[in-house]
């Protein structure tokens, strides 16, 4: 099953760009990758989802244009443009492997996004 | 719009067994073709999938809990379950439910995600 990397941490200012990062690894090339936004406090919520080619099916409710998501290699980012306030939240990555009774999801570590 | 909210002892003596319920509104569990997953964070950790079930019954588990882990589901409450047995320090966590998505083409992902319920192992 693949493990996925994310850094523990990332900051930015507030109105500026930032590029999260989850590796997978190796021999894992071809997977997608689900982000998820928790905010202090709360339960997760489903960012989008990135395969290969970019971002597969839509984005979660209310996950803002600012939101982008990118594969490269064994990356797979997410960028959030115009920083706001509230985009200070833990990001985790997740990924689905096997099926039936070989079915397990994974999780990063998370990446813990501080806005300046 | 669909909701989950979990309930459920917040203090657990270790080797006893921690019980949790997911109450789900907005989408019968027993009628809809999804999965209806746990997922648990330790405090400062990451996150950690610990099974789920299949609107007809079917169950999936973690194989690093496999063997303490039950997920069941109770249609007519339009509830589901997870039972952990022998419990340590080790499984203190925030315990979350979320629906399970699951598409051939694209994959499995958790959306939405209850607000979670931390369970505290001590004797």
């Amino acid at each position: 099953q693949p493990v996925l990397t994310q850094p523990p941490s990332a900051s930015a200012s507030l109105g500026a760009s930032v590029t999260l990062t989850c590796t997978l690894s190796s021999g894992y090339s071809n997977y997608k990758v689900d982000w998820y936004q928790q905010r202090p406090g709360k339960g997760p919520r489903l960012v989008m989802r990135v395969g290969t080619g970019g971002i597969v099916g839509s984005k979660g409710d209310g996950i803002p244009d600012r939101f982008s998501v990118l594969a490269s290699g064994l990356n797979r980012y997410l960028t959030i443009k115009n920083i706001q306030e509230e985009d200070e939240s833990d990001y985790h990555c997740g990924a689905d492997h096997g099926s039936g009774s070989n079915f397990v999801y994974v999780f990063g570590g998370g990446t813990k996004l501080t806005v300046l | 719009q669909l909701q989950l909210q979990e309930s459920g002892p917040r203090l657990v003596k270790p080797s006893e067994t921690l019980s949790l319920t997911c109450s789900v509104s907005g989408v019968s569990i027993g009628s809809s073709s999804y999965y209806w997953g746990w997922i648990r964070q330790p405090p400062g950790k990451g996150l950690e999938w610990i099974g789920s079930i299949y609107y007809n019954g079917n169950t999936y588990y973690n194989p690093s809990l496999k063997n303490r882990v039950t997920v069941s589901g109770d249609t007519s409450k339009n509830q589901f379950s997870l039972r952990l047995s022998s419990v340590t320090a080790a499984d203190t966590a925030v315990y979350y439910c979320a629906r399970h998505l699951a598409v051939t083409a694209t994959g499995d992902w958790f959306d939405p995600w209850g607000q979670g319920t931390l369970v505290t192992v001590s004797s």
